[in-house]
């Protein structure tokens, strides 16, 4: 079985300011791939960003990056100059084994 | 960017009974459909995979009698909530491909189910 965790229920940041949102995995398989969603309150998930699992070089994607540590089984992502239109519920799910997994989520609110 | 559309977004029905929910690839062939279901300010829930041309992957738990799924064309697959009750009501989302078959992985705009 593979497993998603978010710790952060929730996480504020002031805008313009960086902030990190957590991320682990744990599963068996060796090809696999990870990503981040943002769900606005429209529902809609929306791609952020998306990392292959053999690929060593963090994916970056104008100001979202993430810091991909495989062996510790680490996904995090950095958002960077945050603007109010970031402001959503965002997951980490995983690809593997043919199938999608999710986490809890982190409901990010941006401060004005 | 490829699009999945979804639909309807919203729909209201009875107890007792079906309602059938689309997932349409728009602009690529998705030989693979995920279902999900998300109760309010919780995570999605993966309840079947679907195949073209195969029978659905149901999950632990989901009743497959009662969530049917179809997935007769490269770019439609159906989810039909049948004998519905208020317990089935939820926002049910559809994702189409695969990230290692055509490195896409779309997600439709939602369908909110509400049974009276």
């Amino acid at each position: 079985a593979q497993t998603v965790t978010q710790s952060q229920p929730e996480m504020s940041v002031q805008e313009a300011e960086t902030v990190t949102l957590s991320c682990t995995y744990d599963t068996s398989e060796s090809d696999y791939y990870l990503f981040w969603y943002k769900q606005p309150p429209s529902r809609q998930m929306i791609l952020v960003i998306r990392q292959e699992a053999y690929k060593q070089q963090n994916a970056t994607e104008n100001r979202f990056s993430v810091n991909f540590q495989k062996a510790a089984k680490s996904f995090s992502l950095k958002i960077s100059d945050s603007q109010l239109g970031d402001a959503a519920m965002y997951f980490c799910p995983l690809f593997g084994n043919e199938k999608l997994t999710f986490g809890t989520g982190t409901r990010l609110t941006i401060i004005p | 960017g490829a699009v999945v559309s979804q639909h309807p977004s919203w729909v209201i029905c009875k107890s007792g009974t079906s309602v059938k929910i689309e997932c349409r690839s728009l602009d690529f062939q998705a030989t693979t459909m995920f279902w999900y279901r998300q109760f309010p300010k919780q995570s999605l829930m993966l309840m079947a995979t679907s195949n073209e041309g195969s029978k659905a992957t149901y999950e632990q738990g989901v009743e497959k009698d009662k969530f049917l799924i179809n997935h007769a064309s490269l770019t439609l697959s159906t989810l039909t909530v049948t004998s519905a009750h208020p317990e089935d009501s939820s926002f049910y989302i559809c994702s189409a491909g695969t990230p290692a078959t055509n490195e896409k992985l779309f997600f439709g705009s939602g369908t909110q189910l509400s049974v009276l």
